[in-house]
């Protein structure tokens, strides 16, 4: 079974549906992350999350919200979507808390393909 | 600010062939600086790394990076190309503050003519 899971695979949605993306992990580790890839602009960071009662917004955060249910699930929502937000998310987590563990690999999910109509 | 260029959007090379992937940082002090590969359909995969001390690292599937603080680089490097090479990567350095925040460059997408 894979360590990090992502539900669902695939979304099509209408504007101005709310759309949760689900992450669970069974690696144990307390830090999560959920990014969006778009052609030509790579990975950007949403939401990170060290442990359940510590969440961080990340470079693009707005018309997001998050929430860590448990260490092992860290749930992603678009309130309100809109076209824009068509894209390709992932889950990450790793393990390192510390120091230089904190450059500790990531573990990512297989993404989410989400298209807004 | 903190950023990852790479220059090429999409390289093809021939199996068998040598590779580089281009990939530039911006960062101010000794970054902390990774090579990630993105298969169809799947998510990202750590390459490599590299933190301090020797400039020229190895990572899994061949591939080697190295390090040069004078040129703002780290390149990605296989001697020899294989047709399952065929994926998008990414450079990524680590963000300022020790959070494990990771800022991504553009991707590079390889494509391996047989």
């Amino acid at each position: 079974d894979a360590d990090v899971t992502q539900t669902p695979r695939n979304r099509i949605t209408k504007t101005g549906k709310r759309i949760m993306l689900e992450c669970s992990q069974t690696k144990g580790h307390d830090r999560m992350y959920w990014y969006r890839q778009d052609p030509g602009l790579g990975l950007r960071l949403i939401y990170y999350s060290f442990d359940v009662k510590d969440i961080n917004k990340g470079e693009i955060s707005d018309g997001y919200s998050v929430s860590r249910q448990a260490q092992a699930k860290f749930s992603l929502s678009l309130e309100s979507a809109i076209p824009n937000q068509t894209a390709l998310y992932f889950c990450a987590t790793h393990a390192g808390t510390s120091g230089s563990l904190v450059w500790n690999e990531q573990f990512f999910g297989p993404g989410t393909r989400l298209t807004v109509l | 600010a903190q950023s990852v260029t790479q220059p090429d959007i999409h390289i093809t090379v021939s199996e068998g062939a040598s590779l580089e992937l281009r990939c530039n940082y911006s960062y101010g002090a000794t970054p902390y600086l990774f090579w990630y590969v993105q298969s169809p359909g799947q998510g990202l995969q750590l390459l490599l790394k590299y933190f301090s001390g020797d400039t020229l690292v190895q990572g899994i599937k061949g591939f080697e990076a190295e390090f040069k603080r004078s040129q703002s680089s780290f390149n990605l490097r296989k001697p020899s190309v294989h047709w399952s090479d065929a994926a998008e990567y990414f450079c990524a350095v680590g963000a300022r503050g020790n959070t494990g925040k990771l800022i991504f460059g553009q991707g590079t997408t390889l494509q391996v003519k047989p």
